[in-house]
């Protein structure tokens, strides 16, 4: 079955915008996590959205913010963008239930922001 | 390819030669465990997990060791491979969070030589 996908792959911007990046999930799965990477601080959780809802957030300013389709497929939004939101941003879909191993997470490619 | 981390540790081995990989995690609730491995320009992808009430867990090649009492974990690879060479990261999470919150740690860079 296909992957977790993400577009665009590699973005660049410029301080003070904003910008958007999609995750389509794997075809039946109905958690979207949302990770970000950067070299100082590794992995870090976002948040995660479950049908539609945001379900758990993790410790970001309110500039980062997400959402869920009906569909399940995710956005997350960047607004007024600094320099230390360079990163790569990861997403990973689930099943969502909490049953840990059963719960799964498989991670997209990833999105390439810099930020300029 | 995508540099995931500059400053992590590294483990350079020999083909052939075991690799243990070690990680420290810091929750005492977390009771799910993951090991992950994450090649360059690739999402990181699944390789072990271990719940908290086992100590030891083995799958093909690898092995999960899990400690609670110094929350501690280790991934050992048997016979390792040029093709094994990626960064390896622990994640924990909990009930607590739905298991659907990872918090990794910084990652371990293995480089394997022919």
């Amino acid at each position: 079955k296909a992957g977790v996908t993400q577009t665009p792959r590699y973005l660049i911007k410029t301080r003070g915008q904003q910008v958007t990046l999609s995750c389509s999930p794997i075809s039946g799965h109905r958690s979207v996590s949302w990770y970000q990477q950067t070299p100082g601080q590794g992995l870090q959780f976002l948040f995660e959205y479950f049908s539609e809802t945001q379900r758990n957030k993790g410790n970001f300013p309110g500039r980062f913010s997400g959402r869920q389709f009906s569909n399940s497929r995710s956005e997350m939004n960047v607004s007024t963008l600094e320099l230390g939101d360079s990163a790569l941003y990861l997403c990973a879909s689930s099943f969502g239930r909490a049953s840990g191993r059963g719960n799964e997470q498989f991670f997209g490619p990833g999105t390439r922001l810099t930020v300029l | 390819g995508e540099s995931v981390g500059l400053h992590l540790p590294t483990l350079s081995v020999q083909e052939g030669d075991n690799s243990i990989i070690n990680c420290a995690y810091s929750n005492s609730a977390s009771d799910y465990f993951i090991w992950y491995k994450q090649e360059s320009g690739k999402g990181p992808q699944f390789i072990i997990d271990i719940r908290s009430n086992m100590d030891k867990r083995q799958g093909q090649r690898v092995t999960v060791l899990l400690n609670k009492t110094v929350k501690h974990l280790s991934l050992q690879i048997a016979a390792t491979q040029p093709g094994d060479s990626a960064v390896y990261f622990c994640a924990e999470t909990s009930f607590y969070s739905g298991y659907s919150t990872l918090t990794f740690g910084k990652g371990t860079m293995l480089l394997v030589s022919p």
